[in-house]
């Protein structure tokens, strides 16, 4: 059974860092593309950030680039999200996704997400 | 950018009737859309792949279609549990671009 189960998430000031994880079970880590996407208060679904398989390609939204950094380790079969110089805009549930193939395709598998609240 | 709309915001729908979602991309997509079910406190579920696969242990009651830009899911008879919001996506072009989603309820 795939299970996706992220952590990392909670209270951040303006400004501030925060690292997700996301510690996969269930299938091959390493021969699938990852991805990051987040639910804010009030707002649909958002895609963040990707990572592909073999050669781990990266690719981000507008929104985060420069910001944020998507990585895995396949050693310990985990997906991170390095999240700096937050804004109260990057507010949001944060979910970890198994993509369909190891360089695109659609999520087939979510975790639960962690959230992630940036206040002063 | 590719724009996906989602019609209506909001569905009503009384138990065992259809319920139709719309879903229109801004360009071409050919068929790299997915349907994907939330429900309150959980992440989102895969229903529906590549237009009209339907994902593993998706009931038969859930169907996609696609005409040119415009995708449609149909619930063909709504169960309670089919309460949620649902969302389309499209994975053909970066960035991946989700639709502002329905919210379909029970009348």
């Amino acid at each position: 059974e795939v299970q996706l189960l992220e952590s990392g998430g909670g209270l951040v000031q303006p400004g501030g860092s925060l690292r997700l994880s996301c510690v996969a079970s269930g299938f091959t880590f390493s021969t699938y593309a990852m991805g990051w996407v987040r639910h804010g208060p009030g707002k649909g679904l958002e895609w963040v950030s990707a990572i592909s398989a073999k050669d781990e390609s990266t690719y981000y939204a507008d929104s985060v680039k420069g910001r944020f950094t998507i990585s895995r380790d396949t050693s310990k079969n985990t997906l991170y999200l390095q999240m700096s110089s937050l804004r109260a805009e990057d507010t949001a549930v944060y979910y970890c996704a198994k993509r369909s193939s190891g360089w695109y395709g659609f999520f087939d598998y979510w975790g639960q997400g962690t959230l992630v609240t940036v206040s002063s | 950018e590719i724009v996906m709309t989602q019609s209506p915001a909001t569905l009503s729908v009384s138990p065992g009737e259809r319920a139709s979602l719309s879903c229109r991309a801004s360009q071409n997509v050919n068929n790299n859309v997915a349907w994907f079910q939330q429900k309150p406190g959980q992440g989102p579920r895969l229903l529906i792949y590549g237009a009209s696969s339907r994902a593993t242990g998706i009931p038969a009651r859930f169907s996609g279609s696609q005409s040119g830009t415009d995708f449609t899911l149909t619930i063909s008879s709504l169960q309670s549990e089919d309460c949620a919001i649902y969302y389309c996506q499209q994975y053909n072009n970066w960035p991946l671009t989700f639709g502002g989603g329905t919210k379909v309820e029970i009348k």
